[in-house]
């Protein structure tokens, strides 16, 4: 079954230190990822997809599908990055997208 | 600009009571779907549409039921609501591109 994994509910780091968000997938077929943000008091919305290998406000996420793992990163943390952030799954011809349990990052000044 | 809105952003009801979520969204949009999300829990598919009238399960579908009579319209209807049904209910649209484009949310409240 297709699954999504965040290990971590929450992430603290300081400004300015790296950041990695985790993800983990499991699906058999060939997949879709993307992480999706949602800011304080802000609706859910895109911030990358892996097919489009873009930075986006800093980050990256690379797809490792020997590792199966999508993780997020970005080298220097801003606090404006403080949100929560999933992971998500398309699959069934990109008809279905499920979500992992998300991570909130904190970034302390 | 793809535009989702949702009925209402906070709603509080009483056991028992049937609760309608409405969705309406402006980018004639095929796919529509409406998530729960819970703290560590994430966001769970209860429904989605891929046509009008089309509907099929998510992962959690039991104590809702959904309608889409119209393309821009999809609504979740629970039947009976109980305490565990209390959460922020997002209702989400995807053209043929992959991305999802979410509403503000629906806070509901059962008592």
């Amino acid at each position: 079954a297709q699954r999504v994994t965040q290990p971590e509910k929450l992430l603290s780091v300081f400004k300015g230190a790296p950041v990695e968000l985790k993800c983990n997938y499991s699906y058999s077929g060939s997949p879709e990822l993307f992480w999706y943000v949602q800011y304080s008091r802000q609706r859910l919305q895109l911030l990358l997809r892996h097919i489009s290998r873009e930075s986006i406000k800093g980050f990256t996420a690379d797809l490792n599908k020997g590792e199966t793992s999508f993780h997020l990163k970005k080298p220097f943390a801003q606090e404006e990055d403080s949100a929560m952030y999933y992971c998500a799954l398309a699959y069934s011809s990109a008809s279905k997208i499920i979500f992992g349990s998300g991570t909130r990052l904190s970034i302390r000044p | 600009d793809v535009k989702v809105t949702q009925s209402s952003r906070y709603l509080v009801k009483r056991t028992g009571e049937k609760v309608f979520l409405e969705c309406v969204q402006d980018m004639d949009h095929e796919n529509m779907f409406w998530y729960r999300q819970d703290p560590g829990l994430g966001l769970r598919l209860i429904y989605f549409s891929y046509d009008v009238k089309m509907k099929e399960k998510g992962d959690i579908p039991e104590g809702y039921s959904v309608s889409r009579e119209k393309k821009e319209r999809f609504s979740l209807i629970l039947e009976s609501a109980s305490t565990n049904q209390t959460s922020m209910y997002l209702c989400a649209t995807k053209g043929r591109v992959d991305e999802q484009y979410f509403g503000p949310g629906t806070r509901l409240t059962v008592t």
